[in-house]
């Protein structure tokens, strides 16, 4: 079948820590996103891309960092300069198309202590 | 820019009842709008859209959705709920065309609790 895995499902790291959640798509969808949720502010966008090799900032991308080298592969790390990194993080794919839905990802749940 | 809210933070109906979630919108041009689902500790899940034409919208497990330009509105219905649709819905919205590339913009969601 073919979708989003996110990895792992629950993630806990010590504040000063940097640290990475991998997703990957069998989709083979050129689009990439990466969403924050936080109880009663919805999804915010942290990064997206359209291609390989290229990505933008969303509305929220300070102290988070990306790469995409391989079109199924979009890595997020949050490094320690994020000063509230707890949350439930989500990546999405689409074709990018026009009106194409996002496909996500079961999430990560990261805590940082 | 462009912006969703969701005015109820939680809807409660019971089982067979008619249930409503409600959304509006603002956006600089023609939207695309869309509804999610999400379970506990699951991704979202896409139930419908509106892109252009007809103002009813049919999705997924029984829902529909009615666009109204003039009130800016794209509220989700079912005739009828089951308590399997519980969850957390979300409303989304990005202007139809231009360089936004796919880009949405969320409202923060209403928590649906369907009592049997």
């Amino acid at each position: 079948d073919g979708g989003i895995t996110q990895s792992p499902k629950y993630l806990f790291r010590k504040e000063g820590q940097n640290v990475t959640l991998s997703c990957e798509q069998n989709l083979n969808h050129d689009a990439m996103y990466w969403y924050r949720q936080d109880p009663g502010q919805g999804l915010r966008l942290i990064y997206y891309s359209q291609i390989v090799n290229d990505f933008q900032k969303g509305d929220i991308a300070e102290g988070y960092s990306v790469s995409r080298e391989k079109k199924e592969s979009f890595p997020l790390t949050v490094t320690s300069a994020q000063k509230n990194p707890t949350a439930f993080y989500l990546c999405a794919s689409s074709t990018g198309q026009g009106p194409s839905p996002l496909h996500f990802g079961n999430g990560t749940r990261l805590t940082v202590t | 820019a462009q912006s969703v809210a969701q005015p109820e933070d939680q809807v409660n109906v019971a089982e067979g009842n008619p249930l409503t979630v409600k959304c509006t919108y603002s956006v600089s041009g023609n939207p695309y709008l869309f509804w999610y689902v999400q379970y506990p500790n699951r991704g979202l899940q896409f139930l419908l859209k509106y892109i252009t034409g007809d103002n009813l919208v049919k999705g997924s497990y029984g829902f529909e959705a009615e666009f109204n330009k003039s009130q800016t509105s794209f509220h989700l219905k079912k005739p009828s709920a089951l308590v399997s649709d519980s969850a957390l819905y979300f409303c989304a919205v990005r202007v139809a065309g231009g360089t936004s590339y796919g880009k949405l913009t969320f409202g923060q969601g209403t928590i649906l609790t369907v009592h049997p």
